[in-house]
């Protein structure tokens, strides 16, 4: 079946630390996006891309960095720079032109 | 710029009661609206949108929103609550034209729960 896969259902981040997440999507998509979801906060755009090697920043980039390297592939990187990383992930696709947007099930993080 | 303000944080039915979840919206240029839905530790899963044309608009589970531009709403309502529809709800906008690309701006969500 299509859609999209995020790994790993939960991550441990220790102070100074990066960690990446992944997200995998075999829908064909050509856009990609990620979101960081809070309590009571709706979701935030961190990052889109709209095609490979390429990627804007969204409302809430800075401490977190990405790369597309393949059309399937969108990893989030949550670096140290990024104070209060501890939240809900959720890494999304579409076809670009369709603004429905397909969600993976989520990553959530949290600081030790 | 847009924004969207979901009014209620919470709302609690009743099994069979209308439900009625509220949303308000500002863009500058026509929107696209939308409503997701997302269960316990998932993904979102869009119940609807509005584009253009229709006004009154069906989704997935019996849910439907009217677009109402003079009140610049899109209210979620559905005649019959269940308890499989106990899940937090989310308003969304975007601007029509090709450059938002999925671009949406969401609501603070609305998590509602059913009694028995």
């Amino acid at each position: 079946d299509g859609g999209i896969t995020q790994s790993p259902k939960y991550l441990f981040r220790k102070e100074g630390q990066n960690v990446t997440l992944s997200c995998e999507q075999n829908l064909n998509h050509d856009a990609m996006y990620w979101y960081r979801q809070d309590p009571g906060q709706g979701l935030r755009l961190i990052y889109y891309s709209q095609i490979v090697n390429d990627f804007q920043k969204g409302d809430i980039a800075e401490g977190y960095s990405v790369s597309r390297e393949k059309k399937e592939s969108f990893p989030l990187t949550v670096t140290s720079a990024q104070k209060n990383p501890t939240a809900f992930y959720l890494c999304a696709s579409n076809w670009g032109t369709n603004e429905k947007l397909f969600f993976g099930s989520g990553t959530q993080l949290s600081v030790l | 710029a847009q924004s969207v303000t979901q009014l209620g944080s919470h709302v609690s039915v009743s099994e069979g009661a209308l439900v009625l979840l509220r949303c308000n919206y500002s863009s500058s240029v026509p929107p696209y609206l939308f409503w997701y839905v997302q269960y316990p530790n998932q993904g979102l899963q869009l119940l609807l949108k509005y584009t253009t044309g229709a006004t009154l608009v069906k989704g997935i589970n019996g849910f439907e929103a009217e677009f109402k531009k003079s009140e610049t709403s899109f209210h979620l309502t559905k005649p019959s609550a269940h308890m499989s529809d106990a899940a937090e709800y989310f308003c969304a906008v975007s601007g029509s034209g090709g450059t938002s690309y999925g671009k949406l701006t969401f609501g603070q969500g609305t998590i509602l729960t059913v009694h028995p």
